[in-house]
């Protein structure tokens, strides 16, 4: 089986710019989580999306924000970069949206802000 | 609101010896809780998880974790440490449409 995959695996950008990132969930999984792992840090939760659904949010601004496709893959979108928002980015999919199921996660993008 | 929380920043323990990561947590409700571990450059891999039952948790690599109630500990243990075991650990609790992660351990198995 695929696992999950996360595109790209490293970006520069500036202040003020907008990016996507993209993540492709492991076969027969339809839920992804969103995660953001600062330097030295364990991961924050963004979001998640089930059935191309936003599932539930984490204390992050209305400037992060995502989608799903019919496929499950999934994209997170930043606009308005700021510094601190310099952090690997990590996806992770589940079988279903519950609480007891494992998450699967991708390698991460690491998004460095000049 | 949920809440993990992981004591040590660093463990080192010699190769053979047996290791114990700690994590205590905080949840209303029935807790599900995870362990995570990532080496350098990747993402997390799964563990193992603790969701109703026996208090011991059996999962990969020979790891185990013991679950216990009246301390809302979920402690991470190995009987004896390997040098590839060397990475950083992350315990973790689910709920649902969120799951929360510790601040991470860093095991150093020392040869």
């Amino acid at each position: 089986e695929t696992g999950v995959t996360q595109s790209p695996t490293h970006l520069i950008k500036t202040r003020g710019q907008q990016v996507t990132l993209r993540c492709s969930s492991q076969s027969g999984h339809n839920t992804v989580s969103w995660y953001q792992q600062a330097l030295g840090q364990g991961p924050q939760f963004i979001f998640q999306y089930y059935r191309e659904e936003e599932n539930g949010r984490g204390n992050f601004p209305p400037r992060f924000s995502g989608l799903q496709f019919p496929n499950y893959s999934s994209e997170l979108n930043v606009n308005a970069l700021e510094l601190d928002d310099s952090a690997l980015y990590l996806c992770a999919s589940s079988l279903q949206a519950d609480p007891n199921q494992p998450q699967h996660f991708g390698d991460g993008t690491r998004l460095s802000i000049l | 609101a949920q809440s993990v929380a992981q004591p040590e920043d660093q463990v080192n323990v010699a190769e053979g010896n047996p290791l114990t990561v700690k994590c205590t947590y905080s949840v209303s409700g029935n807790p599900y809780l995870f362990w995570y571990v990532q080496y350098p450059n990747r993402g997390l891999q799964f563990l193992l998880k603790y969701i109703t039952g026996d208090n011991l948790v059996k999962g990969s690599y020979g790891f185990e974790a013991e679950f216990n109630k009246s301390q809302t500990s979920f402690h991470l243990k190995k009987p004896s440490a390997l040098v590839s075991d060397s990475a950083l650990y992350f315990c973790a609790v689910s709920g649902y449409q969120k799951v929360t992660f510790g601040t991470g351990t860093k095991l150093q198995v020392i040869p």
